[in-house]
């Protein structure tokens, strides 16, 4: 079984639009981090954020935002007023304590931003 | 020089040749992967390095060899390869491998092309 989901495989959103990546995570480890990566045309997974399973507090940085959920174990990511430059496919990824540093993404979700 | 180069960007060769992919970090990290991404599918991990050691193997073809002489380089030697290898290949670093909280920090991939 995946352990993590992004069910949304692409997005198209006009430019200034809210929009949210969903991702559900998976896994009987009681210490976890969760991850958000972007990917760029470039290639490059650019690193945006950790959180934690002890950490439930939503996390704000500049137009992007967090809500971690243990009870439904989701970690959606919005980014508020899109721009193209957020044009790129984004991932969520699990890592557990007990499995060294092993990250365990998703399928990505492709995201672009119309003028 | 940024965090971690990859060399060549691109790469195409027959199923008979053999060729090497180089990663390099300037990060001082400890920990080094392989991933490959493929269209439509999770990034799939494929080497881990820790201070020079491998760590995890994810059964991966011996048509692909890794090599990690120090904890700054790691290389993939391909050799015989199939058209189904054609993929983007991805190496990472992180400050370690023992927990998993370490983000780990992205090249700009090898575009690899098997005819």
């Amino acid at each position: 079984a995946q352990k993590v989901t992004q069910a949304q495989t692409e997005i198209s959103v006009v430019e200034k639009e809210d929009v949210t990546l969903d991702c559900v995570y998976e896994t009987r480890d009681t210490t976890y981090y969760l991850f958000w990566y972007k990917q760029p045309p470039s290639g490059e997974l650019v690193f945006l954020i950790r959180r934690n399973s002890f950490d439930e507090q939503n996390e704000i940085s500049g137009r992007y935002s967090w809500n971690f959920q243990k009870s439904t174990s989701s970690f959606n990511f919005t980014i508020t007023a899109s721009q193209v430059v957020d044009s790129a496919v984004y991932f969520c990824a699990l890592s557990e304590a007990t499995a060294g540093n092993q990250f365990y993404f998703g399928t990505g979700t492709s995201l672009t931003v119309i003028p | 020089e940024t965090g971690v180069t990859q060399t060549p960007r691109h790469l195409v060769m027959g199923m008979t040749n053999k060729k090497s992919l180089k990663c390099e970090q300037h990060l001082g990290h400890n920990a080094m992967y392989w991933y490959k991404q493929s269209a439509k599918k999770p990034l799939e991990l494929m080497f881990v390095y820790n201070f020079k050691e491998q760590t995890e193997n994810n059964s991966v073809p011996s048509r692909f060899s890794p090599e990690c002489p120090n904890s700054s380089h790691l290389f993939l030697h391909l050799h015989t390869l199939q058209p189904e290898d054609s993929a983007l290949y991805l190496c990472a670093s992180s400050q370690d491998w023992d927990r998993g909280y370490n983000e780990q920090f992205f090249g700009p991939g090898t575009r690899l092309t098997v005819l």
